[in-house]
């Protein structure tokens, strides 16, 4: 089982949107309504953004959302901030044998 | 608040067995609806879920590693293990436990520890 394939790096000036993109095969992603992601400061713990697709856990900020057409997930971050330059993972669920795959992580910088 | 923490070695040498354990505290490991697991990140690199248990004792490994995975489940110590055995520099990783919070539709890793870093040299 393959990585999500996901940009290394994207950029934003503060106050813009970016989105990063998750891109898997239809054993998961296209498969799965189970694509979550995570936001990872350096030397910091993975927090979890968005779950089932699109759903916000209570305290992320609704800058954030989440979406998903085909094989491929997606992760808007709107009005960007400072304190959302991080590393992020997208997640899908792969099925009862594969089970979890993650993606390859992308860098967000704010310029 | 829930809060997980691994220890274990921070150091392990070629061909021998990794052991970690995650404690759990703020919350029971017993909850039917949660599944608890570990995840690991090579240095630079992205994530590798690694398996995941549940306190009635099943448990699902990551199809390349399984035959090295051993997950277990100590409910009187609120803690779960990871064992990973001939490992090799490749395993050098840090090694998180997360709780997987689960509905009748999809789980998701929803609570994490901060990580151990655990490296494999002679």
């Amino acid at each position: 089982q393959s990585a999500l394939t996901q940009p290394r790096s994207v950029s934003g000036s503060p106050g813009q949107s970016v989105t990063i993109s998750c891109t898997g095969t239809s054993s998961d992603i296209g498969a799965y309504n189970y694509v979550s992601w995570y936001q990872q400061h350096p030397g910091k713990a993975p927090k979890l953004m968005i779950y089932d697709v699109s759903e916000r856990p209570s305290g992320v900020p609704d800058r954030f959302s989440g979406s998903k057409s085909g094989n491929t997930a997606s992760l808007t971050i709107s009005g960007l901030q400072a304190e959302d330059e991080a590393d992020y993972y997208c997640c899908s669920y792969a099925g009862s044998y594969i089970n979890y795959v993650f993606g390859t992580g992308t860098k967000v910088t704010v310029l | 608040q829930l809060q997980l923490q691994e220890s274990g070695p921070g150091l392990v040498k070629p061909s021998e067995t990794l052991s970690l354990t995650c404690t759990v505290s703020g919350g029971s490991i017993r909850g039917s609806s949660y599944f608890w697991g570990w995840i690991r990140q090579p240095p630079g690199k992205g994530l590798e879920w690694i398996g995941s248990i549940h306190y009635s004792g099943a448990t699902y490994h990551n199809p390349s590693l399984k035959s090295r995975v051993i997950i277990s489940v100590d409910t009187p110590k609120n803690q779960f293990s990871l064992k990973l055995s001939s490992v090799t520099a490749a395993d050098t990783a840090a090694y998180h436990c997360a709780r997987l919070d689960c509905s009748d539709t999809s789980c998701f890793f929803n609570y994490w520890g901060q990580g151990i870093q655990v490296t494999v040299s002679s």
